[in-house]
C-alpha cells in the first residue's frame, strides 16, 4: 500500500489559494490519487480524484506531475468554511476502499 | 436516498457492556465498509462487504468486534464488552461496485465508554 506524507498543519486567511502538497514515493501503477475533507463530527467527504497531470472540478484542482511521486490539492479563494482536515489516499480505483490508509491529514485552519 | 445513514450518532455505555451500531448505505450501493476513527487521526478501516459477503475482516480490533450485513443492505457493527481503549467514532461508508469517486461516508457514531 503506498503510504502518503502530508504537512500535519496549515494556516491561510479568507480569499487566499491555498496548495496542500502531498508525497506519494511508492505510487503503483493502477493507484489513483484522492482527496478527502473532513469537518468536525462527520464523515470525509470526496474532493477530487487524478491520475496524472491536471484534473478540475468546481471545488478544487489536482495537480500531478509526470513522476506521480506527489501531487497537489489546490483550493482556489478559501474562505472560513473550508477550515477542515485534509487527507490524501492513494490505491487502486476499484479497491482502495479495503486499502485506504488515511494518515493525520492535513489540518487546514482560514482565518478571517 | 440521502446519503449513507449511521444510528445512533452518539452513544455512552458502560465498561463492559455490548454496543450495536446500524449502517445504511445508499441503496444502488453494494459495498459497505466500516471504519474507525481516534482523535486526531485518521479512519482506520476495519473491516468491508460486498453484498452479503464479508469479504476482509482480519482487520477488525479484536474477537469482540463483530460486523453483519445479512440481506447485503444494512450493516451493523457489534463490540462485545466494551473497553475504555474503544471510545471513538466509527464511521461507516459504502460505494457502487466500480470503486472509483463513488465512496461515500456517513456522519458517524462517536462511542464512549466510561
Amino acid at each position: 500500500l503506498a503510504k502518503t506524507t502530508q504537512p500535519i498543519s496549515m494556516d491561510s486567511y479568507e480569499g487566499q489559494e491555498v496548495n496542500i502538497t502531498c508525497s506519494h514515493n511508492n505510487i503503483a501503477t493502477n493507484d489513483y490519487i484522492t482527496w478527502y475533507q473532513q469537518f468536525p463530527s462527520q464523515g470525509p467527504r470526496f474532493i477530487i480524484q487524478g491520475y496524472k497531470t491536471k484534473v478540475t472540478n468546481e471545488v478544487a484542482s489536482l495537480f500531478i506531475p509526470a513522476d506521480r511521486k506527489s501531487s497537489t490539492l489546490s483550493l482556489p479563494r478559501v474562505s472560513l468554511s473550508d477550515t477542515a482536515v485534509y487527507y490524501c489516499l492513494v490505491g487502486d480505483r476499484d479497491n482502495y476502499g479495503q486499502n485506504f490508509v488515511f494518515g493525520p491529514g492535513t489540518r487546514l485552519s482560514v482565518l478571517p | 436516498d440521502t446519503g449513507v445513514s449511521q444510528d445512533p450518532r452518539h452513544k455512552i455505555t458502560k465498561r463492559g457492556q455490548n454496543v450495536t451500531f446500524r449502517c445504511d448505505p445508499i441503496s444502488e450501493h453494494n459495498r459497505l465498509y466500516w471504519y474507525r476513527q481516534t482523535l486526531g487521526q485518521g479512519p482506520e478501516f476495519l473491516t468491508y462487504f460486498q453484498n452479503e459477503a464479508q469479504l476482509e475482516k482480519s482487520r477488525l480490533l479484536s474477537d469482540r468486534f463483530s460486523a453483519e450485513r445479512p440481506k447485503g443492505s444494512f450493516s451493523t457493527l457489534e463490540i462485545q464488552r466494551t473497553e475504555q481503549g474503544d471510545s471513538a467514532m466509527y464511521l461507516c461508508a459504502s460505494s457502487p461496485p466500480w470503486g472509483g469517486d463513488g465512496y461515500t461516508f456517513g456522519s458517524g457514531t462517536r462511542l464512549t465508554v466510561v
